[in-house]
């Protein structure tokens, strides 16, 4: 399939380890966002979200803090697993706007 | 069905002919959205329906890009006159309620030669 992300930021880690995801939002009017991973020639694929009520929220193995202070949002991934390489992106929604904002996406890459 | 599906997987047209993308979201989803996806990027928003009303066609990129959803369900993309720019993966959401998570399909690779 084709590749997804040929020239974005990558981020390495050993298996094992945590792996820390970082993204900076502009509008300080979204509301609501998500974390997507996705795999080469697939769509991209729902992990998370946060509304911007809450700063932290906690899944399997993922958690997301949200920054509002400094517009910041970050996924963290415990125990990384060789299943987890792909592309991951965050996605904002503002408020009173149905669609999704996506970032540009960071490629994680976990060593055996 | 269990998820999006989208069809065709892989569309090959020459410049200047028309196409149509097919979109079938997850059963009872009542918004759908459309994005663009260029290699190397994330997806950019195109059009978003609630049921059958287009609610948002801001990020549609030209007047050759037009969408429906006559019924409320199925959504058909077409690109009218298609140009080497429009060379892109065209990827369909839906969810259930506005501003809850969105599913997506995995994508119309469409290549203009």
């Amino acid at each position: 399939g084709e590749s997804v992300g040929l020239h974005l930021p990558t981020l390495s880690v050993q298996e094992g380890d945590n792996s820390i995801i970082n993204c900076a939002y502009s509008n300080s009017a979204s509301d609501y966002f998500i974390w997507y991973k996705q795999e080469s020639g697939k769509g991209p694929q729902f992990i998370i979200d946060i509304r911007s009520n809450m700063d932290k929220r906690q899944g399997q193995r993922v958690t997301v803090l949200l920054n509002k202070t400094v517009k910041h949002l970050s996924l963290q991934i415990a125990a990384t697993q060789p299943g987890d390489s792909a592309v991951y992106f965050c996605a904002e929604n503002m408020t009173g706007r149905r669609a999704l904002t996506f970032g540009s996406g960071t490629r994680l890459q976990v060593q055996p | 069905g269990a998820g999006v599906s989208q069809s065709p997987r892989y569309k090959v047209a020459k410049r200047g002919q028309d196409v149509a993308l097919r979109c079938d979201p997850i059963s009872g989803h009542v918004s759908l959205f459309w994005y663009q996806q260029a290699l190397g990027q994330g997806p950019e928003f195109l059009t978003y329906f609630q049921n059958e009303a287009q609610l948002d066609k801001s990020g549609l990129p030209s007047d050759r890009f037009f969408a429906e959803r006559p019924e409320g369900s199925v959504s058909t993309l077409k690109i009218q006159r298609t140009q080497q720019e429009d060379s892109a993966v065209y990827l369909c959401a839906s969810s259930s309620q506005p501003n809850t998570e969105a599913f997506f399909g995995q994508g119309t690779r469409l290549t203009v030669v």
